[in-house]
């Protein structure tokens, strides 16, 4: 079956524009994650949703950053008047349930804020 | 103090090696348990859960010592294939759920 799905692949800004940046879940499942990661770093939780619940937004790092979940599915992160260091993969994770569930990842997608 | 430490290698192993990594975390009231594998600019993919007996599959031995606070993986029989960063991941619930990501161990398998 389809797996998640990220958009776009590839996304270059320049410096103090807004960026949305999507994720299309494996259908039913019912748990999201975004998180970045820098070149050669770790993966930096920002935020995650978990069915009709409110989100965790405590990864967001400033506000600047905001997502939202529509209809429990698709989901987009939107970066308001990028800067350099926002520049990073970008990537979503879906679950099944609870985050004791194997995450699915997205192939993430690659912003460069210039 | 990271929340998840892992020794950030390289590990520059031959074939045939056994290799393992150890992932410290800090707060004991942490719940699951998984090791999962990136490869160079690629999605991480999950390797394997890590249970408080101990699991293996195939060449792949994942241990949880609570008591220690620390999570293992031995790889025996390295493969070139096995290149990669593993990424060891810790769950809690404390007053809301997060997931905790390790910054990864990187693993050079040389024939």
């Amino acid at each position: 079956g389809a797996g998640v799905s990220q958009s776009p692949s590839n996304k270059v800004t320049e410096k103090g524009k807004d960026v949305e940046l999507r994720c299309d879940p494996i259908s039913g499942h019912t748990a999201l994650y975004w998180y970045r990661q820098s070149l050669g770093q770790g993966l930096e939780f920002l935020i995650y949703f978990q069915g009709n619940s409110a989100p965790d937004k405590s990864g967001l790092p400033s506000d600047r950053f905001s997502a939202e979940r529509t209809g429990g599915s698709v989901s987009t992160l939107t970066i308001q008047r990028t800067q350099q260091e926002d520049s990073a993969v970008y990537l979503c994770a879906s679950l099944k349930g609870a985050a004791d569930y194997e995450q699915y990842f997205g192939p993430g997608t690659r912003l460069t804020v210039t | 103090r990271k929340e998840v430490e892992q020794d950030p290698g390289p590990f520059n192993v031959p074939e045939g090696a056994t290799v393992a990594f150890n992932c410290t975390y800090s707060n004991s009231a942490s719940q699951s348990f998984f090791w999962y594998r990136q490869d160079c600019r690629k999605e991480p993919k999950l390797l394997m859960s890590v249970y408080s007996s101990g699991n293996e599959d195939g060449r792949f031995t994942a241990q949880l010592n609570r008591a220690s606070q620390y999570i293992s993986l031995l790889i025996r029989d390295s493969k070139l294939s096995d290149s990669a960063t593993y990424l060891c991941v810790v769950n809690k619930n404390t007053g809301g759920f997060k997931t905790i990501f390790g910054a990864g161990t990187r693993l050079f398998v040389k024939a």
